[in-house]
């Protein structure tokens, strides 16, 4: 595809539900990065994928998170029982997964979630 | 942990001044530093990217310095333009563990007057 896609663009739920939050990364890029972006907070990192390799789960702030990606391409962010405190924007990221820490990250234009 | 830091939180400026914004990071055991644009509404796009052995980097008006050994990074915006108005993100990555994820500062949003 052209570029990182999200889906919602806009969420808002009740505190106590469920939200699925997904990212379509760029075609051929086996690296993929969740982020949140709280109100006057910098991007704070949550999960990265890479390939078929165990995702880096250390920046998932609890258990109430959790994602998955399938196929290695389409990935999905599932927070339960929504918390007011997990109002953010929450980003996506792809790279190639080619040269490590060396690659540019391509981000989508995330998802805003409000719970109320 | 590293921690990056940008002040100030917000700049406003007149059209066609150079202007110069600033990051901090407290462990200069850093991999790259890249420097990022975030419209409203919208994602991020990667603007400058610099690795530990460079110390500048240059794209059109824009111009970004590392200096990894005092933990400081610089863009330089030229001849300012309305269209620039956004916020500007700086992030540094690391080597191992937690640092070698990106770490972000908070931004600086930038309006540029007409």
């Amino acid at each position: 595809g052209a570029g990182v896609s999200q889906s919602p663009s806009n969420k808002v739920t009740e505190k106590g539900k469920d939200v699925e939050l997904r990212c379509d990364p760029i075609s051929g890029h086996t690296a993929l990065y969740w982020y949140r972006q709280s109100l006057g907070q910098g991007l704070e990192f949550l999960i990265y994928f890479q390939g078929n390799s165990a995702p880096d789960k250390s920046g998932l702030p609890s258990d109430r998170f959790s994602a998955e990606r399938t196929g290695g391409s389409v990935s999905t962010l599932t927070i339960q029982r929504t918390q007011q405190e997990d109002s953010a924007v929450y980003l996506c990221a792809s790279s190639r997964g080619l040269a490590g820490l060396q690659e540019t990250q391509y981000f989508g234009p995330g998802t805003r979630l409000l719970v109320l | 942990k590293q921690e990056v830091t940008q002040i100030p939180a917000a700049l406003s400026v007149p059209e066609g001044e150079n202007l110069v914004l600033n990051c901090s990071f407290t462990d200069s055991a850093i991999y790259n530093l890249q420097w990022f644009r975030q419209d409203p509404g919208k994602g991020l796009t990667s603007l400058l990217l610099i690795q530990s052995s460079q110390r500048e980097q240059t794209s059109g008006r824009l111009n970004a310095s590392l200096d990894k050994s005092s933990g400081r990074s610089t863009l330089y915006i030229a001849a300012s333009q309305p269209g620039d108005s956004a916020t500007y993100l700086c992030a540094v990555r690391g080597y191992t563990g937690a640092n070698s994820k990106l770490t972000f500062g908070k931004g600086i949003t930038l309006s540029v007057r007409p």
